[in-house]
């Protein structure tokens, strides 16, 4: 079974660009996650897909953010315009059930690095 | 306000010696508790997930507890491929999906 996939790995953009993250979960999973970790903080929650539906964005910092899944398959995560505190590691994950036995399927993340 | 902490934040053990990490959460009504853990440049990996005070999970070295107030991660024998970060997580009932992670324990075993 193939893992949750992340691209880019990596990003490097200057402030005020844009950059769009992609994560295509477990193929089958219905819940998609979003998660960050910036510099020397926990790994924190922006938002839950539930197939092509938004269930939870409670934790989007701001509407420099937009999360899209298409047709209930892949997630992106674009951000416009990046600011500096933007930087981080965008970690998608995906499960079959929500959040039970079996946990998230983590991606191994993006590393966003704003100058 | 829901929140997660973990000790001790780095540990360092010689192969063999057996020690324990520390979760203490306070959340407004439990839902779960989730152990993962993190080799460098990966995402986490799932471990275990503990539901009720006084229950028991374990996986090859690692056994996870928990009670009302605190989970621990004992690890017995460690062996140099257990060296990561180990996160714990909690996820409250009026949360439903969305868990909360604790900062980590980074753990080293040295040969």
């Amino acid at each position: 079974e193939a893992g949750v996939t992340q691209f880019p790995s990596h990003s490097v953009i200057e402030k005020g660009q844009t950059v769009t993250l992609r994560c295509d979960p477990i193929s089958g999973h219905d819940n998609l996650y979003w998660y960050r970790r910036v510099m020397g903080k926990e790994i924190k929650f922006l938002l839950h897909f539930v197939k092509e539906s938004k269930q939870d964005e409670s934790g989007m910092p701001n509407n420099r953010f937009l999360a899209e899944r298409t047709g209930g398959t892949y997630s992106t995560l674009k951000v416009q315009p990046a600011e500096l505190e933007d930087s981080g590691v965008y970690f998608c994950a995906s499960s079959q059930d929500r959040v039970g036995n079996y946990g998230y399927t983590f991606g191994s993340g993006t590393r966003l690095t704003v100058v | 306000e829901d929140q997660v902490t973990q000790s001790p934040e780095a540990l360092r053990l010689q192969e063999g010696e057996s020690s324990s990490l520390n979760c203490s959460y306070t959340v407004s009504g439990l839902r779960g508790l989730f152990w993962y853990r993190q080799d460098p440049g990966k995402g986490p990996e799932f471990l275990f997930t503990l539901y009720s005070a006084g229950e028991e999970k374990e996986k090859e070295r690692l056994k996870a507890t928990l009670t009302k107030k605190e989970s621990f991660l004992h690890i017995t024998a460690p062996k140099p491929e257990d060296s990561a970060t180990y996160l714990c997580a909690v996820q409250a009932s009026a949360s439903y999906d969305k868990v909360i992670f604790g900062p980590g324990t980074s753990l080293s075993v040295i040969p």
